[in-house]
Formats: C-alpha cells, structure tokens, sequence
C-alpha cells in the first residue's frame, strides 16, 4: 500500500521561502506530484518528478529523492495568493493516493 | 480550450433518492479519474477510466456507486441509493497520459453533494 506524510500546516510571510515537505512509503514507485487547492476550489497540478533531482516551474520548484522516499515543493517570493492546501501523490492505479495536504498561510 | 466540466455544481437530496454526477474531460485526453473528498477521509480515487474503459473500481465504495463513460466526452457517476454518509465534494480529472496519466490531471470544478 501507499501512505504520505506531509506537515499539516505552514505559516510565513509575503516574500518569503517555504519548503513543504513530504514523505512515502509506496509498493510501487512512480514518481510523486503536487498540487495545488484553494478553499472551495479544486486541486491544481503544479508539478511531478520521475527522477531524483530538482525541477523549477517559476517560482516553484520540486525536489525528489528517491532513496530517501522524499520529497518536498519549495515556494519562493510568497504571495498572498500562495495561501491554499498543497498536496504530494504517489503510486499508480488504484494504489494511487494523495497525502493528507499542508495548509500554507501567507501573512502580510 | 475549456477546463474540465463538471454538472451539477452543487445537488442536495434527501436520504434513497438516486443522484447522478456528470462529468466532461477535457477534449483529447485518454484518463479520467472520479474522487470523493472529504474533510475525514481526503481526497480518495473512486475509479478511473483510460479510453473509455474502466480499469479498476475497486476505491468504489459500495455497490450503491456506480460510473460510466459510454463516450470519450462524457462520464457519470451514479448513487443509488443515497446516504447522508456520502455527503462531499466529487471531482471528476481528465489526463492526457492513458496508463501513466496519474501524475498530471486537470480537474474539474467539483460537484458538493449533501443528501439529507
């Protein structure tokens, strides 16, 4: 089975750096993604990583380390905005699961 | 190029009616999911299509759920008889990716369900 741990919440300001981390246990990797959901809004895709390494979309970058079962999502130059519920995904068919999302608040 | 739509956006009901959620993928895209999300439970994958066909329903949580996708633009997800314990926000995703399509899928607006 697959299972994800991620902080339940995140607090920083406008203009800042956070890093929300996130990590698994899976039978079968496939890489992990992020997403993105604002109160009563849907999850949005910010970004996936199949190999090791660090991916930069703007101001979100994605890390992945796959011998340490880790990951996390860093969010550079914070905007109000940013404030939402972000969540990693691991595994595939039906063994695919979305963490339990990390609340980030961005304060003024 | 439109999102993923999602119909109704919100359906209250009572308790044994039948409630049928509609969903239309984004055009072209091989993979649509159907989720429940819930403040308890998080965000759980009911079932997924790739090309029309339904390739495991086994997040189906009782037989009472039910899903279709007769065409490449249109999916249903069907409960009968409704339960107040079904009460969340269904999403429907489309992906572009068949078979590999889990880690990147746009997703619909939601429909909240409340049965009563």
């Amino acid at each position: 089975g697959q299972s994800l741990e991620q902080p339940s919440e995140v607090t920083a300001v406008e203009g800042a750096i956070v890093q929300i981390n996130c990590t698994y246990q899976t039978s079968g990797f496939y890489g992990l993604s992020w997403y993105q959901q604002h109160d009563g809004g849907a999850p949005t895709f910010l970004s996936y990583n199949g190999l090791d390494g660090l991916e930069e979309t703007g101001r979100f970058s994605s890390f992945l380390s796959r011998s340490d079962s880790y990951g996390y999502l860093l969010l550079q130059e914070l905007q109000m905005k940013d404030s939402a519920s972000y969540f990693c995904a691991v595994g595939r068919g039906q063994n695919f699961v979305f963490g339990p999302g990390t609340r980030l608040s961005v304060l003024p | 190029d439109a999102g993923v739509i999602q119909s109704p956006r919100h359906e209250v009901t009572e308790m044994g009616q039948e409630v049928t959620l509609r969903c239309k993928p984004i055009s072209g895209h091989n993979s649509l999911f159907w989720y429940r999300q819930t403040m308890m439970r998080g965000l759980e994958l009911l079932i997924y299509f790739n090309n029309n066909v339904p390739i495991d329903d086994s997040g189906m949580p009782e037989d009472r759920f039910s899903a279709k996708m007769p065409n490449a633009s249109f999916s249903t997800l069907k409960i009968q008889p409704s339960e107040p314990r079904d009460s969340a926000v269904y999403f429907c995703a489309s992906s572009p990716l068949a078979g590999q399509g889990f880690y990147e899928q746009y997703f619909g607006p939601g429909t909240r369900l409340t049965v009563t």
